[in-house]
């Protein structure tokens, strides 16, 4: 069985730009969560998806942004970039709304450098 | 608010060496969820573990073990015997059930070296 995946691997902007990432979560969940990994500051909640909606959503400013498609695969758009954007954006997917947190299970991420 | 406390930034051990790794907790409410992750060079976390707060009994798989303890709110996670392979960065992470955030409160990580 296929794990998340997410694309593109690496991804070099400059400051200003746009940046969008693509995940697919594993075949049978419904949930996709996005997370930051910058240095120094760890591992960082981003937003939840589930069925198409969004859930939940980190403190970061409205220039983070994303969705779900209804093939449950997500998209995080990160508008006007800024330096301190660069960072390993995480994907993870669960099953879904149980009523109680499933497991989430990581792609590989995106590295994405801002210059 | 939850808080997830990971002291040691990082450990090395000689391999076969034991090693613990210490993940300490602060949460309000009465059901939540623990997990350990294992994050390797490349990138890709891991799954390792997830237990519930109901749950107090230790689990062991393979070289791994877990001892969950809520008297002092800790989950440490301790490796037998490691390997070469066993190194990385391992996180905890802690999520609540309250209001459906089900999102995970990742610890700084502890980065394990074992060296041959």
């Amino acid at each position: 069985e296929a794990g998340v995946t997410q694309s593109p691997t690496h991804l070099i902007k400059t400051r200003g730009q746009q940046a969008t990432l693509r995940c697919s979560p594993i075949s049978g969940h419904t949930s996709v969560y996005w997370y930051q990994q910058a240095l120094g500051l760890g591992l960082q909640f981003l937003l939840w998806y589930d069925e198409g909606e969004e859930r939940n959503r980190g403190n970061f400013p409205p220039r983070f942004s994303g969705r779900q498609f209804p093939n449950y695969s997500s998209e995080l758009n990160v508008n006007a970039l800024e330096l301190e954007d660069s960072a390993l954006y995480l994907c993870a997917s669960s099953v879904g709304l149980a009523g109680f947190p499933e497991t989430q299970y990581f792609g590989p991420g995106t590295r994405l450098l801002v210059l | 608010a939850q808080k997830v406390t990971q002291a040691q930034t990082e450990i090395s051990v000689v391999e076969k060496e034991d090693v613990t790794l210490d993940c300490v907790y602060e949460t309000r409410d009465t059901t939540y969820y623990l997990f350990w992750y294992k994050q390797p060079p490349s990138g890709e976390l891991v799954f390792l573990i997830r237990r519930n707060s109901f749950d107090e009994q230790n689990e062991i798989s393979g070289r791994y073990s877990w001892n969950f303890q809520k008297s002092t709110s800790s989950f440490n996670f301790t490796i037998t015997a490691s390997q070469v392979v066993d190194s990385a960065v391992y996180f905890c992470a802690l999520s609540e059930t309250q209001g459906g955030s089900e999102k995970l409160v990742f610890g700084k990580g502890t980065k394990l070296t074992v060296n041959p």
